[in-house]
């Protein structure tokens, strides 16, 4: 199957601070990629789809100005956690949809704790 | 809004077979998927309905009806290793397709 590669697999970062995450699909390309977040014991929240050479759709109540999404190429979106907080502090993860009606495919995901 | 229903738990024993159902409330709706999550991990894709029955792949399969809107995963000759959490996912085509989640069965199996 296709390949999805995320990076870094944990990160800790000071308060204030912003941290990227970087989103790869290594073996197709993908016009599209999703954003999720999970907290434990909870299921993925969308937080945005990616759209490559334009700008990121944002689901509601996600604050575009602290979640800056980038999808420069075909095979790499970014997120970058502006100004973090501790609230911030969760697993995010990243995903493409090679073509409509297949798997999604899924990067490894980003525990981010922020201290 | 969208969402997915999900049982929240099932506990069954290993060999016995389980299934865990999904409703759901969509616009857009294309097609049914289910994964499976193990702690710390990222969900691994099981099985996709796009159509209307029964899909199966070894030991899972799925089953979607539109027009109930409703669709379950069932689990044959449980292993301990198939204790992980499991989420059926809508993919939904609004002007551009997306993939949302119900919030997850927790399966526990037991020897």
């Amino acid at each position: 199957g296709a390949v999805v590669s995320q990076h870094p697999s944990r990160v800790i970062c000071k308060s204030g601070t912003s941290v990227k995450i970087e989103c790869r699909s290594l073996d197709f390309q993908a016009t599209t990629m999703f954003w999720y977040r999970q907290f434990p014991k909870q299921s993925l929240m969308l937080m945005a789809t990616s759209n490559e050479g334009s700008k990121a759709t944002y689901e509601q109540g996600v604050e575009k100005d602290k979640f800056l999404i980038n999808h420069a190429s075909l095979t790499l979106s970014t997120l970058t956690v502006t100004s973090a907080h501790p609230e911030d502090s969760s697993f995010y993860i990243c995903s493409a949809l090679p073509t409509a009606n297949t798997e999604a495919f899924f990067g490894q995901g980003t525990r981010l704790t922020v201290v | 809004g969208q969402s997915l229903e999900q049982p929240s738990e099932v506990t069954a024993v290993e060999g016995a077979i389980v299934q865990i159902n999904c409703t759901y409330q969509t616009s857009g709706f294309y097609g049914l998927s289910w994964y499976q999550q193990h702690d710390g991990g990222a969900p691994t894709f099981l099985s996709y309905n796009g159509l209307d029955g029964l899909e199966e792949t070894g030991r899972f399969s799925s089953f979607l009806s539109r027009s109930d809107s409703y669709g379950y995963l069932l689990l044959q000759e449980l292993q301990m290793k198939d204790s992980a959490s499991y989420f059926c996912a809508a993919i939904l085509n609004t002007g551009g397709f997306k993939t949302i989640f119900g919030a997850g069965t927790r399966l526990f199996v037991k020897a």
